[in-house]
């Protein structure tokens, strides 16, 4: 039901590189807008990780990585540690819905 | 640094309305820098923007098609914070309930709450 779509869950063994895909359409990633992801342990407040496809706030680690082409993005997070097992979203804005949308969210584990 | 203190009952009544509050420091809310958005989560409609306000030379407010009839998000510089307010809830609208700060201009979340989960019960 989320308009922007991600796999439900990946994961990866500590050290390695993984990556979470955030597919929209042409109202959406495809018509420009940026993509941004976060990062949401539960009970806490999401942390922005990547804002405009591919800009790290300061503080965020450059392990984490961020990448548009077409209607998709890509999260790519290197050398993986046991702290990055959190669930992570993606979200850009719709100017067919005029709002703002969001994946569905990805569960990370680290094996 | 912006932090957003969110406040409201954590268990609603069907038919009633559900109210929470964001309160802010470091900001204001009549900040021509910013706009104040709610969204909530569930794990049936996942992750959904319900609406924003913001001033520039007057105050504008937007509501997402979803909750337009029942929603009302209102500024309040006295206090500096803003509300929601739903009406007519069910049990659909049980959720985590989150404020969000964006940048003018810009279209990503920088700054959220902590987050109320809302449920909506008798």
């Amino acid at each position: 039901q989320s308009v922007l779509t991600q796999p439900p869950s990946v994961s990866g063994a500590p050290g390695q590189r993984v990556t979470i895909s955030c597919t929209g359409s042409s109202s959406n990633i495809g018509a420009g807008y940026g993509v941004h992801w976060y990062q949401h342990l539960p009970g806490t407040a999401p942390k922005l990780l990547i804002y405009d496809n591919n800009n790290r706030p300061s503080g965020v680690p450059d392990r984490f990585s961020g990448s548009k082409s077409g209607t998709s993005a890509s999260l790519a997070i290197t050398g993986l540690q046991a702290e990055d097992e959190a669930d992570y979203f993606c979200q850009s804005y719709d100017s067919s819905l005029s709002c703002w949308v969001f994946g569905g969210g990805t569960k990370l584990t680290v094996l | 640094q912006v932090q957003l203190q969110q406040s409201g009952p954590g268990l609603v009544k069907p038919s009633q309305t559900l109210s929470l509050t964001c309160a802010i420091s470091g900001d204001s809310v009549s900040s021509i820098s910013a706009t104040w958005h709610w969204i909530r989560q569930s794990p049936s409609r996942g992750l959904e923007w319900l609406g924003r306000t913001y001033y520039r030379s007057k105050w504008s407010i937007d509501y997402a098609v979803s909750v337009k009839r029942r929603i009302a998000i209102n500024p309040d510089t006295s206090k500096n914070q803003f509300s929601l307010q739903l009406n007519s809830v069910t049990p659909e609208d049980t959720a985590v309930y989150y404020c969000a700060r964006v940048n003018r201009g810009e279209r990503h979340f920088e700054y959220w709450g902590q987050g109320t989960l809302v449920t909506v019960s008798s």
